[in-house]
């Protein structure tokens, strides 16, 4: 499967605990976005990277949560003592460098998401 | 004004019938346009590209007004599996960032 991976597809935590998303890009994308999502909502943008590099990460909450996307490796997504208000289904998606399209910016592919529920 | 701008129906239609989506956007320097499809719980799935001058895939139409800062989104025969929530995407000029629209909810009837 050479799509976007993510992992794990559900996620259960305690409140106070630590949660960690996981997310590999489509093969021969160098860029990924976090979105997070709450029932009945819109997808809400968090943060972009590309490999080694926190490019965009206004969406991102100040506290709790960061994000690296290392040289080898996946995406992680961590979010420290976990609340209530954390549980969302949290999407990640990849695409080719921004801008080589040869329309405009290249659509982004996403991952199946993975879902936190905070107990 | 948001920018990014989707009635969110519920938009009920019989299976065959045309539907028809708008989309607004605030920001006259977006150039990239997206539609998604989302089912229920499940990731947004690109359906397609507008490009200025319009184009089609299958059943599907979207179109691109500059002038009002509008995209829109035409299904033809509406089948039953049309039935899920449709994304309007736009890029934020300056940014590599992408503005998601609330989405517009579909469902085709038997």
């Amino acid at each position: 499967n050479a799509g976007v991976m993510q992992n794990p597809r559900h996620l259960v935590r305690r409140r106070g605990q630590e949660a960690r998303l996981r997310c590999s890009p489509m093969k021969g994308h160098s860029h990924v976005y976090w979105y997070r999502q709450l029932p009945e909502e819109g997808l809400k943008f968090m943060v972009y990277l590309q490999k080694e590099n926190i490019i965009d990460e206004s969406g991102m909450p100040k506290e709790r949560f960061s994000a690296e996307f290392p040289k080898e490796g996946p995406s992680i997504l961590r979010i420290q003592q976990v609340v209530r208000g954390d549980s969302a289904a949290y999407f990640c998606a990849s695409s080719p460098l921004p801008g080589t399209g040869i329309k405009g910016n290249q659509p982004q592919h996403f991952g199946d998401g993975t879902r936190l529920s905070i107990l | 004004r948001k920018e990014v701008e989707q009635d969110p129906g519920p938009f009920n239609v019989p299976e065959g019938a045309t539907v028809a989506f708008n989309c607004t956007y605030s920001n006259s320097a977006s150039q990239s346009f997206f539609w998604y499809r989302q089912d229920c719980r499940k990731e947004p799935k690109l359906l397609m590209s507008v490009y200025s001058s319009g184009n089609e895939d299958g059943r599907f139409t979207a179109q691109l007004n500059r002038a009002s800062q509008y995209i829109s989104l035409l299904i033809r025969d509406s089948k039953l599996s049309d039935s899920a929530t449709y994304l309007c995407v736009v890029n934020k000029p300056g940014t590599y960032k992408y503005i998601f629209g609330t989405g517009t909810r579909l469902k085709v009837l038997a």
